[in-house]
């Protein structure tokens, strides 16, 4: 069973960084699309930023466009949100995604990582 | 950028009735439409891609249907586990978009 596990939620300060990971297992990582998508408390989903197999191409979010850089180390099977310049508003659960090999819908979900930014 | 706008933002039902929701594209995205459900508490699970094929392991009473901009998904007899919140999802362009949701809750 594919397992994605989060970490790296805190609490930010305004303005401060903060890094996510997510570590994947019980399938072959470099051979999948990876994304990123958040929900800030009681509200909806939101994509984030989504990242190709080995890592070459990279897509974001335009609320999050040159604050946060998503990028994978496929040798250790992770991949990472690198958020910058955090903003009061990109407090939420981050969940790590897998985009389906064949048809590029999200077949799996980690449980989230919970980021919240403030003073 | 593609907005998804979902209807009715809450559905209030019984358990064995029918519900129908509602997803429109700001334009088309073809049958790049994905469905997704949300138990409080818990990560989205997909139900239904490419607008209208179930996943793996999804009950058949789940069914999509659509193409273009606008699309349906119905659930034929409400399970207790059914009341829950769904999203649609386009990813036919970038950046990918999901609807606001609608939350079937029980009546």
């Amino acid at each position: 069973e594919v397992q994605l596990l989060e970490s790296g939620g805190d609490l930010g300060q305004p303005g401060g960084s903060l890094r996510l990971s997510c570590a994947a297992s019980e399938f072959t990582f470099s051979r999948f699309h990876m994304a990123w998508v958040r929900q800030a408390p009681g509200k909806g989903l939101e994509w984030v930023s989504a990242i190709s197999g080995v890592g070459a191409d990279t897509y974001y979010a335009d609320s999050v466009k040159g604050r946060f850089t998503i990028s994978r180390d496929n040798s250790k099977n992770t991949l990472y949100l690198q958020m910058n310049s955090l903003r009061a508003e990109d407090t939420a659960l981050y969940y790590c995604t897998r985009r389906n090999i064949d048809r590029w819908y999200f077949d799996s979900w980690g449980q989230g990582t919970l980021v919240t930014v403030s003073s | 950028e593609i907005v998804l706008t979902q209807s009715p933002a809450t559905l209030s039902l019984s358990p064995g009735e029918g519900a129908t929701l509602s997803c429109r594209a700001s334009q088309s995205v073809g049958t790049n439409l994905d469905w997704f459900q949300q138990q409080p508490g818990q990560a989205p699970r997909v139900l239904i891609y490419d607008a209208s094929k179930r996943a793996a392991g999804i009950a058949a009473r789940f069914s999509g249907s659509g193409s273009g901009t606008d699309f349906i998904l119905t659930i034929s007899s409400l399970e207790p586990e059914d009341f829950a919140v769904y999203y649609c999802q386009q990813r036919n362009t970038w950046p990918l978009a999901f609807g606001g949701g609608t939350k079937v809750e029980i009546k």
